[in-house]
């Protein structure tokens, strides 16, 4: 199977800031990569899928980009909502696997 | 609008069984594959099962295979997972998710979570 690695595993900003995630594949996984948003206590939100393509209804700030092993999540202008933790997902095959997550946080 | 809602989670004791449904409305349900993903508490996700929309392909992930049974009732819009011999690292809430595209197996992205049942393993 195919492992992901996320890095941070957290992060400190304050809004407006540009944040960077990155996530790492133990394997070639070409585009298949997507990110999700999770709010506590809420269930995971779909925000990017195929490494840039962004998902209908979310905003703009967020941009994913990348390929083969290595892939980014972008947020351009962090606001108030965005504070949460971001996970990535392969799906090069089923079973599909996720990185660890990171948080980010209010600086 | 699409709803996932779970049910069935419990507290149950080690070596025992449980089954989780997940109904389904607001869009064609036997278009899309679907999947089970779980979260321990305070840690991250792990994908579970994933049924094809016409039953014919399934799939677990590695620490459930040959304890977990996913299978759909698409007369019933309904989603399961039959989960046997039990063990306290099953403990999670488990989301059912659905496939974002029609009729795929491949490219699982899931579009749509239900809120979450959570399972509890204990003696």
């Amino acid at each position: 199977d195919v492992q992901m690695t996320q890095s941070p595993s957290s992060v400190s900003a304050s809004v407006g800031d540009r944040v960077t995630i990155t996530c790492r594949a133990s394997q070639y996984i070409s585009s298949w990569l997507a990110w999700y948003q999770q709010k506590p206590g809420k269930a995971p939100k779909l925000l990017i899928y195929a490494t840039s393509t962004l998902q209908s209804g979310v905003p703009s700030r967020f941009s994913g980009g990348g390929s083969g092993t290595e892939f980014t999540l972008t947020i351009s202008s962090l606001q108030p909502e965005d504070f949460a933790i971001y996970f990535c997902q392969e799906s090069k095959s089923i079973p599909v696997t996720f990185g660890g997550g990171t948080k980010v946080e209010i600086k | 609008e699409v709803q996932l809602v779970e049910s069935g989670g419990d507290l149950v004791e080690p070596g025992r069984s449980l089954r989780l449904s997940c109904a389904a409305s607001g869009f064609i349900f036997d278009h899309y594959a679907m999947h089970w993903v779980r979260q321990a508490p305070g840690k991250g996700l792990e994908w579970v099962a994933g049924i094809s929309y016409n039953s014919d392909r399934v799939n677990y992930g590695d620490s459930v295979r040959g304890r977990f049974t996913v299978s759909r009732d698409n007369a019933k819009n309904s989603l399961y997972l039959q989960m046997n011999s039990l063990r306290a690292e099953d403990t999670a809430v488990y989301y059912c998710a659905k496939h974002i595209s029609r009729y795929n197996w491949n490219d699982a992205w899931l579009d749509a979570w239900g809120q979450g049942t959570l399972v509890t393993v204990s003696s």
